[in-house]
């Protein structure tokens, strides 16, 4: 069974610019996970999708980060525009079907703000 | 204060040791809970869950004490493959899921 897919791996940009992450989850999976890591912390949620539908986007800063999964598969997770706090590790991570609630993490994309 | 509170460590123990962390939440209406392992540099992945009536798997041993709110996970017969961050996650009926900072534990020859 493949696991989570994310893109890119790695990613510098400059403070101001935009940048946008892509995840595919794990086949059948209905739930949808962003998480942000920073160094030497746990992985922070912002945002959780059931199916296409929010669940849980209380912790997202909305005025510069916005996440979609329009059909209900893959998400996409933009910042715009980034400040140099928001380098760190963004996580997918999905759930559901016979792996319950376990949570399923991608590799991550490892964010650079210079 | 926190959500989810672990220990800080590091802990740094030779090989055969016994470790404990210990992570304790806040949340009462928080209804599961597990453990996650994570590697440096690599993605979290989940250990064990947490059972009411405590649980083991192998080497490993994790306890709830859902009155104190208190969850604690036991390593016996530390290998050097042990060493990781090791994360506490609780879990609302909700559905939302809230990570510890971690505990990182490296094992000595």
């Amino acid at each position: 069974e493949a696991g989570v897919a994310q893109s890119p791996r790695y990613k510098i940009i400059e403070k101001r610019q935009s940048v946008a992450f892509w995840c595919n989850p794990i086949s059948g999976h209905a739930t949808l996970y962003w998480y942000q890591q920073i160094l030497g912390q746990g992985p922070k949620l912002l945002i959780q999708f059931q199916n296409n539908g929010v669940v849980d986007d209380s912790q997202l800063p909305k005025d510069r980060f916005s996440a979609e999964r329009l059909k209900g598969v893959d998400s996409t997770l933009k910042i715009q525009p980034a400040k140099l706090e928001d380098s760190a590790v963004y996580l997918c991570a999905s759930s559901g079907g016979q792996g319950g609630n376990e949570q399923f993490f991608g590799p991550g994309t490892r964010l650079t703000v210079l | 204060r926190k959500e989810v509170e672990q220990d800080p460590g590091p802990f740094n123990v030779p090989e055969g040791a016994t470790v404990a962390f210990n992570c304790t939440y806040s949340n009462s209406a928080s209804q599961s809970f597990f453990w996650y392992r994570q590697d440096c540099r690599k993605e979290p992945k989940l250990l064990m869950s947490v059972y009411s009536s405590g649980n083991e798997d192998g080497r490993f041993t994790a306890q709830l004490n859902r009155a104190s709110q208190y969850i604690s996970l036991l390593i016996r017969d530390s290998k050097l493959s042990d060493s990781a961050t090791y994360l506490c996650v609780v879990r609302t009926n909700a559905g939302k899921s809230t990570f510890g900072d971690g505990t990182t534990l490296t094992v000595k020859p």
